[in-house]
């Protein structure tokens, strides 16, 4: 059983697009993330929501928006795509105050 | 910025004991030490996490010194599966709390 998914595993798409990635946990964690990791591997958190509340945003854009329409979902919403936008994307989810995080697959996102 | 320092990184010979050091001088009282690993292309890992007494799961053991300023990862059969970066975290359990990633140590075992 996959304790988190992401939907899709790879995403390339050209400048100026809207896009999607998914992230389910079946963990019955209450705190989710998501995490960016760069070409150079650098893996910085964007978000955190607890419960559906956003916890943690760090500073990321606001052409990504981050959704949670339950506690085992958190979807994030990019627009404007741009060159640099270009990264591995990972979801992550915890018990609140747990250092423990799970981790999904990732997300290989390609911006043209 | 990450508040760990690991060497960038080590060899280890397969079946032997991979010990994998980290410096977090500044940690303070209530912050338990993480370590996670990340295998080539897959999401993170996480290891095993200490307060101040040393851990042991069936991954890994982990030692933290009495000053709590250092410690060490050990993985006491390492296989060609161990291979990954290892990253060495401290951080408080709260819910506003997050985990910030350094370079961490990137483990080569040798067969």
């Amino acid at each position: 059983d996959t304790a988190v998914s992401q939907t899709p595993k790879y995403l390339v798409t050209q400048m100026g697009n809207d896009k999607s990635i998914k992230c389910e946990q079946n963990l019955g964690h209450d705190t989710m993330y998501w995490y960016k990791q760069d070409s150079k591997k650098f893996l910085k958190i964007m978000f955190s929501y607890n419960n559906k509340e956003l916890i943690i945003n760090e500073t990321v854009p606001n052409r990504f928006s981050p959704k949670s329409p339950d506690k085992a979902h958190l979807n994030l919403h990019i627009n404007s795509l741009e060159l640099g936008d270009s990264a591995v994307y990972f979801c992550a989810s915890s018990q609140v105050g747990a250092g423990e995080q799970f981790f999904g697959p990732g997300t290989r996102l390609t911006v043209l | 910025d990450a508040k760990t320092t690991q060497p960038p990184s080590m060899d280890c010979a397969e079946g032997r004991a991979a010990n994998l050091p980290c410096n977090h001088s500044t940690i303070s009282g209530n912050e338990y030490v993480y370590w996670y690993r990340q295998i080539h292309s897959q999401g993170p890992q996480y290891i095993i996490h200490g307060l101040k007494n040393n851990e042991t799961n069936e991954m890994a053991s982990l030692i933290i010194t009495e000053d709590r300023k250092s410690s060490t990862l050990i993985l006491p059969h390492a296989t060609l599966r161990d291979t990954a970066v290892y990253y060495c975290i401290v951080s408080h359990r709260g819910r506003d709390d997050k985990i910030i990633f350094g370079k961490g140590t990137r483990l080569h075992i040798l067969p």
